[in-house]
């Protein structure tokens, strides 16, 4: 049975870099991890999304391990804007995505 | 470049009444969902269209919820009649098409109570 964990929560102080790891041991070998992030009172973003390489954007960057059975979400400077639930999406099997209960975020000043 | 539109913001019922909300997604995108989020919990997939067509449906409660896309653009979500468990903000998203590659970018829901 597919399965992916987070930490329900984690704590950054403002402008260090924060690495929000995920494990997702049952995945295949063409199935996207995607990022999104829920910043409060509003609907989910896209942050970043890889198969195999590692991936960066203007956002953040996304560390894939060579087994895929686990990546990291690494944002380089956390700003108090970047206080959210984030949550990893390994898309099983090309189908849709699944939300699981994600990581909260804080940063602090 | 304007997002995923949603109407009403806020909607409060009674348990028994119906409700219907409106999605209108970024344009030139084919497919469209609708995710239900209770308060504490990720959001979950209701439904998925591609264009006018329902590609997944699983997770819908069809005994009281629809959901329609006309012309393949709007979509509207119906719940008919409420319970006090629906209590919950519904998402839109839409995307350039389907596929587990493509980004889905989403409205800023409408929040529901049933009371």
């Amino acid at each position: 049975d597919a399965k992916t964990t987070q930490p329900n929560s984690m704590e950054s102080n403002e402008e260090e870099p924060v690495h929000l790891p995920c494990n997702h041991s049952t995945i295949s070998g063409t199935d996207y991890i995607h990022w999104y992030r829920q910043l409060p009172s509003q609907g989910p973003e896209y942050v970043i999304h890889g198969l195999t390489s590692n991936v960066n954007n203007r956002m953040a960057s996304l560390a894939i391990a060579e087994d895929r059975k686990s990546s990291t979400l690494i944002l380089h400077r956390a700003t108090l804007r970047d206080a959210a639930v984030y949550y990893c999406i390994p898309i099983y099997n090309n189908n849709d995505m699944r939300f699981g209960a994600g990581t909260r975020l804080t940063v602090k000043p | 470049e304007a997002g995923v539109a949603q109407s009403p913001r806020y909607k409060i019922i009674e348990k028994r009444q119906s409700v219907a909300f409106w999605c209108n997604p970024i344009s030139g995108h084919a497919t469209l969902y609708w995710y239900q989020q209770i308060l504490g919990q990720g959001p979950k997939l209701l439904i998925q269209f591609q264009n006018n067509g329902v590609v997944d449906d699983s997770q819908l409660p069809k005994d009281r919820f629809s959901a329609e896309r006309l012309k393949g653009v709007d979509s509207t979500l119906k719940i008919q009649p409420a319970k006090l468990e629906d209590s919950a903000v519904y998402l839109c998203a839409s995307s350039l098409n389907s596929g587990s590659y493509n980004e889905q970018f989403f409205g800023p829901g409408t929040r529901l109570t049933v009371l």
